[in-house]
């Protein structure tokens, strides 16, 4: 089956670039979406297609993907960024996500 | 703006069946693709099944068929998880979700309910 790879863990200080990875074999061939999640709530879209953000996500976050590596960025990080994000991407008619990576902002 | 609200989870023994609902407002219900995705307590999202506008495709994961189904009433506006044969591993909190941003017949998630917590256990 197929697997998503994420670091578990992120730490960035405020104001300063966060990236998060998002490893599988030939990701790049496929679209990726990023869900952020903060203690207690549902899952937040933030990037879908690899790099576009919905209506209402900040332009901080932003994502590319190529190779076997997805990844969201946050520039310019906030306190109010720091949460669990996931990764996920389609395996034929399977939805597959990464394992999540906790964002500190220290 | 879209709402999406769970229902039906609860304590359940092993081996016993439990029904979820996912009651859909503020949006017109059949034209969207609808999915329940899953997280175990302190664990990542899992996703377990999605249906079809008009409920003719449906789809799971491995680790669910056979023992769960998905289905929906367009004129309820509502989406069901009928979840049979339970095990301590199908412990989670359960979310619907829409799926929205499709291209080539691939879709991201745009909007979720706050989910409903299923517990498994003697």
């Amino acid at each position: 089956s197929y697997e998503l790879t994420q670091p578990p863990s992120v730490s960035v200080s405020p104001g300063q670039t966060a990236s998060i990875t998002c490893s599988g074999d030939k990701l790049g061939e496929k679209y990726v979406s990023w869900y952020q999640q903060k203690p207690g709530q549902s899952p937040v879209l933030v990037i879908y297609q690899d790099t576009k953000r919905p209506s209402g996500i900040p332009e901080r976050f932003s994502g590319s993907n190529s190779g076997n590596t997805a990844t969201l960025t946050i520039s310019g990080t906030q306190a109010m960024d720091e949460a669990d994000y996931y990764c996920q991407a389609w395996d034929s008619i399977t939805a597959v996500f990464g394992g999540g990576t906790k964002l500190t902002v220290l | 703006e879209v709402h999406l609200v769970e229902s039906g989870g609860g304590l359940v023994q092993p081996g016993g069946s439990l029904r979820l609902s996912c009651a859909a407002s503020r949006f017109t219900f059949s034209n969207y693709w609808m999915n329940w995705v899953r997280q175990a307590p302190g664990k990542g999202l899992e996703w377990v099944a999605k249906i079809k506008q008009d409920g003719s495709e449906k789809f799971y994961v491995d680790s669910v068929k056979g023992r769960f189904t998905i289905s929906r009433d367009n004129a309820k506006t509502s989406l069901y998880l009928q979840m049979n044969s339970l095990r301590a591993e199908d412990t989670a909190v359960y979310y619907c979700a829409r799926e929205a941003f499709c291209s080539g017949g691939v879709c991201a998630w745009d909007y979720w309910g706050q989910g409903t917590l299923v517990t498994v256990s003697s």
